[in-house]
């Protein structure tokens, strides 16, 4: 089974600092983990994914995040919160072959503060 | 990348009429595609899964008489809620899955996400 945990359920920063949102998975297998973004009444984007190359990944917006196996965390961080970053963010976690069902993190709500 | 559409983007209805929503992957072909709910301020909840040419599978708690989902071919799936009301509005969004391989590493899921539907039930 795999299952994802988001520990902050919502994250305040003021604009300019560091962004860190947290996330811990639980697989049996080898996964892939993606980062998402959702602003209010929009769909899903896609801000990076983990697929058993570099452990250090960059995605968009200057988002990045480190798959950590020892300590089964995929940390979504951003050295400088923009406000435009405020949004909904998911992690989510798929094995990998031919299994297809993926897991949702709760969510964290980011809110910048000017 | 690949790209998901979903058709209506929202959708008003009277409490007791039957809606349909479609996703189309537009560039590649997904033998799965993946239905989800949303509730205000919530994680995505899968509601189903659904295979081209079978009967989809749903997640425990989801009655399959009142979502039906049709996936007849490998780029369409769609989801009708039938005799909707008022407890059913919420944002309905779809994935479709595609296997990729990651440089020489095996290969991995990904699911790419339609923009959703917006479902309100008078």
């Amino acid at each position: 089974a795999q299952s994802v945990t988001q520990l902050d359920s919502h994250v305040s920063v003021s604009e300019g600092t560091p962004v860190l949102l947290r996330c811990n998975y639980s697989s049996s297998y080898s996964p892939s983990l993606f980062w998402y973004v959702q602003h209010p009444n929009k769909g899903l984007q896609l801000l990076l994914k983990y697929t058993s190359a570099a452990t250090l990944v960059k995605g968009i917006n200057g988002f990045e995040a480190e798959f950590k196996k020892s300590e089964t965390s995929f940390h979504l961080t951003k050295p400088s919160a923009h406000m435009s970053d405020a949004a909904e963010y998911f992690c989510v976690v798929n094995l990998s072959g031919g299994y297809q069902k993926v897991t949702f993190g709760t969510g964290t709500k980011l809110q910048v503060i000017p | 990348g690949a790209v998901v559409s979903q058709h209506p983007s929202r959708v008003i209805c009277k409490s007791g009429t039957s809606v349909k929503i479609e996703c189309r992957s537009l560039d590649f072909q997904a033998t799965t595609m993946f239905w989800y709910r949303q509730f205000p301020k919530q994680s995505l909840m899968l509601m189903a899964t659904s295979n081209e040419g079978s009967k989809a599978t749903y997640e425990q708690g989801v009655e399959k008489d009142k979502f039906l989902i049709n996936h007849a071919s490998l780029t369409l799936s769609t989801l009708t809620v039938t005799s909707a009301h008022p407890e059913d509005s919420s944002f309905y969004i779809c994935s479709a899955g595609a296997l990729w391989a990651s440089g020489g590493e095996s290969s991995y899921n990904e699911q790419f996400f339609g923009p959703g539907t917006r479902l309100t039930v008078l």
